[in-house]
């Protein structure tokens, strides 16, 4: 069973402030989807990574794909409170599947 | 465009009693998916569909049924819904094939809060 793992579980930093989140996994991912969710509010798809060592920038957010596709990080620049939310990876574990596994996920508060 | 609508918002059961989720998309995807969401635990799949009148079950589909008579709904039932059962439940979609680096993009509809006592 795949398993993935969000670190940390909750953070709350103040306005300004960066910060790094993670997602692991024991087993090799063939794609990795990072995604926010606001309270009562279903998940919106923020990127999706596929390369070992790859980086996507969206504005103040950074994520990137480790080399061996096994784990992957979120970092904000300068966080506004407009990016609290619950942050989730999810990811498929062989090419052509359309079943994916969600992290715990990590629930950030950004205060102003 | 509507887009993933899920029916009804919340629901409150007793213990022994069934109901229906409804799950519509109008974007004319592919695969649907049910989830649900129970603090510090993400999002597990229940059961999901690659197309219209095809079913398979997911992570944790015990006490579920499902069924996807037509390509733009998938329906989410509880025979005899269990306090194990409370939790928030969400519908995604997903196109066959996506565009423009949104590859595996899911669509979640709003959830749906239900309550089992």
């Amino acid at each position: 069973t795949q398993l993935l793992e969000q670190s940390p579980q909750f953070l709350s930093i103040q306005e300004g402030e960066n910060l790094t989140v993670y997602c692991n996994s024991s087993s090799v991912f063939s794609s990795l989807q990072w995604y926010r969710q606001e309270p009562g509010e279903g998940p919106v798809l923020l990127v999706t990574v596929v390369t070992g060592g790859e980086v996507k920038k969206l504005k103040r957010l950074t994520f990137q794909f480790g080399d061996a596709r096994k784990d992957s990080s979120l970092h904000i620049t300068a966080a506004q409170p407009g990016d609290t939310g619950l942050y989730l990876c999810a990811g498929t574990f062989s090419r052509g599947t359309y079943k994916y596994i969600f992290g715990t996920g990590t629930r950030l508060k950004v205060l102003a | 465009n509507a887009g993933v609508t899920q029916t009804p918002k919340f629901r409150v059961l007793k213990t022994g009693q069934s109901m229906t989720l409804l799950c519509a998309q109008d974007m004319n995807h592919e695969y649907m998916y049910w989830y649900r969401q129970d603090p510090g635990m993400g999002l597990r799949l229940i059961h999901y569909s690659v197309g219209e009148g095809t079913t398979a079950k997911g992570e944790v589909p015990d006490g579920y049924n499902v069924s996807r008579l037509k390509k733009q709904n998938f329906l989410l039932g509880l025979e005899s819904a269990a306090p194990s059962q409370t939790s928030v439940y969400f519908c995604a979609s997903r196109p066959l094939q996506a565009r423009g680096g949104r590859a595996h993009e899911q669509f979640f509809g709003p959830g749906t809060r239900l309550t089992v006592l």
